[in-house]
């Protein structure tokens, strides 16, 4: 069964580094999504791509922040220079334009750690 | 504005018992939708169960079935015959309407759930 995957598992990074976070979304899947989630608390959401373009974005991901696909698998969360409180758990999630409920596939998630 | 509660922040139950986890939702959108996730201890969010504001009947998935209460905007999550497996964070979830394709899920802050053997 195809499945979204997420690299590295772990990162850990110096405050102020920038980290690239990628994501591959299940092939035929049109609509993709970053969350995360602070250790012990729930999934916020950050932001959806669809078409090349971000959809939505919440007020976490500010200018900080950014998305890419630059090719035709991968899905890419930037984060330009990291700060303590960005550690967390990210998750990237796909949909197809329909399916049952349209019911979000997430990827395993990649622990970020800022020293 | 779209509020998900589940008010348990932990559920202890005995293996092959039955157990609920309660979700709680509160929405102006006349569609949207409804989805219950698993958080094993090692992170990853697996979707177990979906429910349609418009659908009739409960939502059923072998041994995982959503008591939706629409008057009573509940969406309880109902395991039969528990695992050991089971042990976990469960989330609710709920979604608006789709906008162009796209929808924005909104968590509740889940459910500690340990199975007993």
């Amino acid at each position: 069964e195809p499945e979204v995957t997420q690299t590295p598992s772990h990162q850990v990074t110096q405050m102020g580094q920038e980290v690239i976070l990628r994501c591959v979304p299940i092939s035929n899947h049109l609509y993709f999504y970053w969350y995360r989630q602070i250790l012990g608390q729930k999934v916020e959401f950050l932001v959806s791509f669809y078409n090349n373009e971000i959809s939505e974005k919440s007020e976490i991901f500010d200018d900080q922040f950014s998305v890419e696909r630059p090719d035709g698998s991968n899905f890419t969360l930037k984060i330009r220079s990291t700060k303590l409180e960005d550690s967390a758990m990210y998750f990237c999630a796909s949909h197809p334009s329909r399916g049952r409920g349209n019911e979000q596939f997430f990827g395993p998630g990649t622990r970020l750690t800022v020293l | 504005a779209q509020k998900i509660t589940q008010t348990q922040p932990g559920m202890f139950v005995q293996e092959k018992e039955a157990v609920t986890l309660d979700c709680t939702y509160d929405t102006s959108d006349q569609s949207y939708g409804l989805f219950w996730y698993k958080q094993p201890s090692s992170g990853e969010m697996i979707f177990l169960i979906y429910q349609g504001s418009y659908d009739e009947q409960n939502a059923t998935e072998g041994r995982y079935s959503l008591n939706f209460q629409k008057a009573r905007k509940s969406a309880n999550l109902v395991i039969s015959a528990s695992q050991l497996g089971d042990s976990a964070m469960y989330f609710c979830a709920m979604r608006g309407p789709a906008s162009g394709g796209s929808y924005i899920p909104t968590f509740g802050r889940g459910t500690s759930l340990i199975v007993h053997p």
